[in-house]
């Protein structure tokens, strides 16, 4: 099974700022890395696909790279909206694992 | 656009059993059964746990070593539903169940993603 996991595993920011989170994988994947957003309370909610694909109707401040292990996701300038958790998944195999997440407030 | 809808959550006891539906509805040009569908859950706290994939013609399913011999996905394309079969559940299965649609037909298929998912539907696992 590919292993992802994600740093930090939670992140303080300020409206405005720009952060990224990053997803390491236990094995080479190609592009193949998801990332979703979920809410308290919400279901997760996909943000970009293919690594770098912006999910149709997902603001522009949200950007992703990355290939073979190492991937990140981009946010700039923060809105109030943005501070939940963030997962990234692999789909290269099965399981279809996730990272464990990380919790920006 | 798409929406999925979960039911069948609830109590059960260690060692019951419980079947989870997902009522897919809004698909207009392609079919229900070109396309993988998930399940994926959350327990209180936690992060996100794949459990299953199931083919889009229902033929292939995956499941989780954690739930592999216990739980069983299916599907009936004829009414747009998903299934979770769970039994002999364990204390350690209580979680908010979401599916979610895949973009293959294959649960194999290099290069998917979850999108929509469902509500989710709460599985407590409690005597």
């Amino acid at each position: 099974d590919i292993q992802m996991t994600q740093s930090p595993s939670s992140l303080s920011a300020s409206v405005g700022d720009r952060i990224t989170i990053t997803c390491r994988a236990s094995q080479t994947m190609n592009t193949y890395l998801n990332w979703y957003q979920q809410k308290p309370g919400k279901a997760p909610k996909l943000l970009i696909y293919s690594a770098s694909t912006l999910q149709s109707g997902v603001p522009s401040r949200f950007s992703g790279s990355g290939s073979g292990t190492d991937f990140t996701l981009t946010i700039s300038n923060l809105q109030p909206e943005d501070f939940a958790t963030y997962y990234c998944q692999q789909t290269y195999s099965t399981p279809r694992t996730f990272g464990q997440g990380t919790k920006l407030e | 656009e798409v929406q999925l809808l979960e039911s069948g959550g609830g109590l059960a006891q260690p060692g019951g059993s419980l079947r989870l539906s997902c009522a897919a509805s809004g698909f207009t040009y392609s079919s229900f059964s070109s396309f993988v569908m998930n399940w994926v859950r959350q327990a209180p706290g936690k992060g996100l746990e794949w459990v299953s994939s199931v083919s889009g013609n229902g033929g292939t399913t995956y499941h989780a070593d954690s739930v592999k011999g216990r739980f069983t996905a299916s599907r009936d394309n004829s009414k747009n539903m998903l299934y979770l079969q769970m039994n002999s559940l364990r204390a350690e299965d209580t979680a908010i169940y979401y599916c979610a649609k895949g973009d293959c037909g294959t649960p194999s298929c290099f290069n998917d993603w979850f999108d929509p998912w469902g509500q989710g539907t709460l599985v407590t696992v409690s005597s």
